[in-house]
């Protein structure tokens, strides 16, 4: 089973402040994807990267692929309450089924 | 709005139900997938068709059967509910096999 692990679990933030959450794998995935959900609601999806060393940036978030396929990292400048969710990494495996992270929650206070 | 849509939105019954979930997928798209999310197990896959036909499974118990219909549709079939099964089910569809996956709405359901 290829594992994917995010850190922190939990962050919370004040409104202008910057954050930086992790995901990382023993394995390669030929593609990660990020999520982020809001509670009862189905995850919508920030972004796919695919190339090792990637790096996509999306207004105040960047998005980076490990060199090696294996870890990802999405960080978030002057964060504002809209922000506020629950962010999931998931690695696509065989057949395209993505194997998710835990995910961190990520709350950010005006 | 992904473009997936998902009913019910909610779902309450009792151990030993059998439930269908009904998932559409967005417009164009061949893949759906179904995934259980849980407190303590998190996003889980379960299940994945393409046109029609099964292409992988993940842990999805014997209980719990799916398929995908002709015009693209999808069922999720929960027999002999158990507590445990209370969850979030979600679907998502992709064009492809290795495309993004875009997921509904999700489905509620509360076994009691």
């Amino acid at each position: 089973t290829q594992l994917l692990e995010q850190s922190p679990q939990f962050l919370s933030i004040q409104e202008g402040e910057n954050l930086t959450v992790y995901c990382n794998s023993s394995s390669v995935f030929s593609s990660l994807q990020w999520y982020r959900q809001e509670p009862g609601e189905g995850p919508v999806l920030l972004v796919t990267v695919v190339t090792g060393g990637e790096v996509k940036k999306l207004k105040r978030l960047t998005f980076q692929f490990g060199d090696a396929r294996k870890d990802s990292s999405l960080h978030i400048t002057a964060a504002q309450p809209g922000d506020t969710g629950l962010y999931l990494c998931a690695g696509a495996t065989s057949w395209g089924k993505l194997q998710f992270g835990a995910g961190t929650q990520v709350v950010v206070t005006p | 709005d992904s473009g997936v849509t998902q009913t019910p939105k909610h779902l309450i019954t009792a151990t030993g139900q059998r439930v269908t979930l009904r998932c559409s997928p967005r417009s164009g798209d061949l893949s759906v997938y179904w995934y259980q999310q849980s407190l303590d197990q998190g996003l889980q896959f379960l299940i994945h068709y393409y046109n029609g036909e099964e292409r992988a499974k993940g842990n999805i118990l014997e209980r719990f059967s799916a398929q995908q219909f002709p015009d693209l549709h999808s069922e999720l079939n929960l027999s002999s509910l158990e507590l445990g099964d209370s969850a979030l089910y979600f679907c998502a569809s992709s064009e492809d096999v290795w495309n993004e996956q875009f997921f509904g709405p999700g489905t509620r359901l509360t076994v009691l």
